[in-house]
């Protein structure tokens, strides 16, 4: 089984649409979670640290659920902009990050 | 500031040739770590390093070697070139390899024919 696990969809979402995404995770211990985006041929980009209690930047939620050992990402009006691949990355040890295998998102006009 | 710098952009091998891809960055980043990316499989960590003279193995490391002698550089070498290494590599940094955001290079397309 994979340490981190994502449904590497695509997603095809009219503008103006809310989606969510989520990531599971195997190892209990681990200590921090984020979300990346890459666009095509790009490297990855931070986009949000996730927090216990939940956050959210603009348009962007991200939630962590340690029990259920899973976290998501919510995309509230998505714009054509969106598109990319959004890639989920749990830290398991000291320096040790551990990338999903990404969920694509193709938003349609 | 130059950020993280990967030198080639791409690459051509023969099986069994050795090569080493470059990484510098100029942000005085504690923490290096390489990972390459296939279609469907993200990316995998090969190897980090949390500081200058310490590195460890991540999740795929076989096949490569790397050593950090300044916190500046973190090379990554393949020593006998086999097409299963046919990737695209990153080298990322942060300040702490903890919470602090990873900060990748443009990454290095290599072919193993």
């Amino acid at each position: 089984r994979k340490e981190v696990e994502q449904d590497p969809g695509p997603f095809n979402v009219p503008e103006g649409a809310t989606v969510a995404f989520n990531c599971t995770y195997s190892n209990s211990a681990s200590q921090s979670f984020f979300w990346y985006r890459q666009d095509c041929r790009k490297e990855p980009k931070l986009l949000m640290s996730v927090y216990s209690s939940g956050n959210e930047d603009g348009r962007f939620t991200a939630q962590l659920n340690r029990a259920s050992q899973y976290i998501s990402l919510l995309i509230r009006d998505s714009k054509l902009s969106d598109s990319a691949t959004y890639l989920c990355v749990v830290k398991i040890a000291p320096g040790k990050l551990i990338f999903g295998q990404g969920t694509t998102l193709q938003v349609k006009p | 500031n130059a950020g993280v710098t990967q030198t080639p952009k791409f690459q051509v091998l023969k099986t069994g040739q050795s090569m080493t891809l470059q990484c510098a960055q100029d942000m005085n980043h504690e923490y290096m770590s390489w990972y390459r990316q296939d279609p469907g499989m993200g990316l995998r960590l090969i190897h980090y390093s949390v500081g200058a003279g310490i590195t460890d193995q991540g999740e795929v490391p076989n096949g490569y070697n790397v050593s950090r002698s300044t916190t500046e550089d973190f090379p990554l070498r393949l020593l006998s070139a086999a097409p299963s290494q046919t990737s695209v590599y990153f080298c990322a940094s942060s300040y702490d390899g903890n919470n602090s955001p990873l900060h990748f290079g443009n990454g290095t397309r290599l072919t193993v024919t």
